[in-house]
């Protein structure tokens, strides 16, 4: 069946460092991809997403890439702040979403 | 326009009893997901409807769980006779249409807690 794996936390990083959260993926589909976010004390909210091979999605300075050929869909930032801490998921859909187990990232000032 | 809502945000219960909880999806979004979300298990799907109409609750941990869907603006998850590992964030999520291009719309959760 399908199923996300994405690198287990958690991530501490400095203020303004580089941002890589690993994300592979198994699908028999041709799946969506996505990235969730959830800061403390909310929900799930949408990060970015791409539908197809190739597609880069794009948002708050996140990115991540549709890589078929790898089955990935690493998670990118250039200089993340201390806003960003909040816990990332990962998940694909096909028939149905499915969830990675998240990773907490921690920025410190 | 408002989000997924979701009653009450904190629950505190003794164990035995039963514990309700509620949730409004967006209005005019078709499917409707609970999930769990606990520190070892991470974010698991108990049940689902499609049209308030269950589709698949293979995720349901037992029958002391139960979901229903009345209407297409409100739903219930229930819990009877509640236990302490019951303890968790609940989570409902609506969207329009299911499959590759959907995304879901998190409430911000009930923090249960049994004692």
């Amino acid at each position: 069946g399908n199923s996300v794996t994405q690198m287990e936390g958690p991530v501490t990083l400095s203020e303004e460092a580089f941002l890589t959260i690993n994300c592979t993926y198994t699908a028999t589909g041709y799946p969506s991809l996505f990235w969730y976010v959830q800061y403390p004390g909310e929900g799930l909210q949408l990060l970015l997403k791409a539908t197809k091979a190739d597609d880069k999605g794009s948002n708050k300075g996140f990115e991540a890439t549709y890589r078929k050929e790898t089955t990935s869909f690493h998670l990118e930032k250039g200089s993340v702040q201390v806003s960003d801490s909040a816990v990332y998921f990962c998940a694909l859909s096909d028939q149905d979403m499915r969830f990675g187990a998240g990773t907490r990232l921690t920025v410190k000032p | 326009d408002a989000g997924v809502i979701q009653s009450p945000r904190h629950e505190v219960t003794e164990m035995g009893q039963e514990v309700t909880l509620r949730c409004k999806p967006i209005s005019g979004h078709d499917y409707l997901f609970w999930y769990r979300q606990t520190m070892m298990r991470g974010l698991e799907l108990l049940i689902y409807f499609n049209n308030n109409v269950p589709i698949d609750d293979s995720g349901m941990p037992e029958d002391r769980f139960s979901a229903k869907m009345p209407n297409a603006s409100f739903s219930t998850l229930k819990i009877q006779p509640s236990e302490p590992r019951d303890s968790a964030v609940y989570f409902c999520a609506s969207s329009l249409g299911t499959g590759p291009y959907n995304e879901q719309f998190f409430g911000p959760g009930t923090r249960l807690t049994v004692l």
